[in-house]
């Protein structure tokens, strides 16, 4: 069985650090792209990054609204991929999805992993 | 890249059909055949219901189909059921080779 699980979400004050670890099973996790979608509280979808794969040299891709302040990882001998968030904004409050990508759609997504941003 | 447009609450009776539209441009929804709806109820992970425009995961209803006309998809639920009340998004790849997500849809079973 597919499984994605993030860990690692929080409270932290504004312009402080957060580590995201996203956790997958049940299939050959370094073959795929792994992407991070947040969901801000009572509104909609939005992509943040992605995680190539090491065929494609494990390029990454931001949304623009977090380019220089997030930076994604990957461990696949952990089965890992990882969102490294610094100087985060209270617009970055938001429940944090990781997702594998499967050609251009998002077949599995984790449980979600709250992310609060306050003072 | 803007969000996809989507209206924001559609509403059908059980047993009914509805559609729900995602209009963005041909640098997006027109350009590619992938465009992908996701389910969502409260409280809970997106789930993939159609992929490439029209196609279906193994073990969603048939009752979800997709298509596309120009800059704008749709997703049709056919025989409303009570199960179908969730939100729903659309997304597409587009030419800056990132997907982006619609603005979303809550669809209310009467």
């Amino acid at each position: 069985e597919v499984q994605l699980v993030e860990s690692g979400g929080g409270l932290v004050q504004p312009g402080g650090s957060l580590r995201l670890s996203c956790a997958g099973s049940g299939f050959s996790f370094s073959d795929y792209y792994i992407n991070w979608v947040r969901q801000a509280p009572g509104k909609g979808l939005e992509w943040v990054g992605r995680m190539k794969n090491k065929r494609n040299i494990y390029t990454t891709q931001y949304v623009a609204s977090v380019k220089g302040r997030f930076t994604m990882s990957r461990d696949d001998s952990m089965n890992s991929v990882y969102l490294q968030m610094n100087s985060l904004q209270i617009e970055d409050t938001a429940v944090y999805y990781c997702t594998r990508e499967n050609g251009y759609s998002f077949d599995y997504w984790g449980p979600g992993a709250l992310v609060t941003v306050s003072s | 890249q803007s969000a996809l447009t989507q209206p924001a609450s559609v509403s059908g009776s059980p047993g009914q059909s509805i559609t729900i539209s995602c209009t963005g441009t041909s640098s997006d929804v027109g350009g590619y055949n992938y465009v992908s709806w996701y389910q969502q109820h409260p409280g809970k992970a997106p789930k993939l219901v159609i992929y490439d425009v029209s196609y279906r995961p193994s073990g969603v209803s048939n009752r979800l189909s997709g298509s596309k006309s120009d800059n704008t998809a749709s997703l049709t639920i056919s025989g409303l059921q009570a199960e179908d009340e969730a939100d729903y998004y659309c997304s597409s790849h587009t030419s800056s080779a990132t997907p982006v997500f619609g603005t979303g849809t809550k669809v209310t079973v009467l």
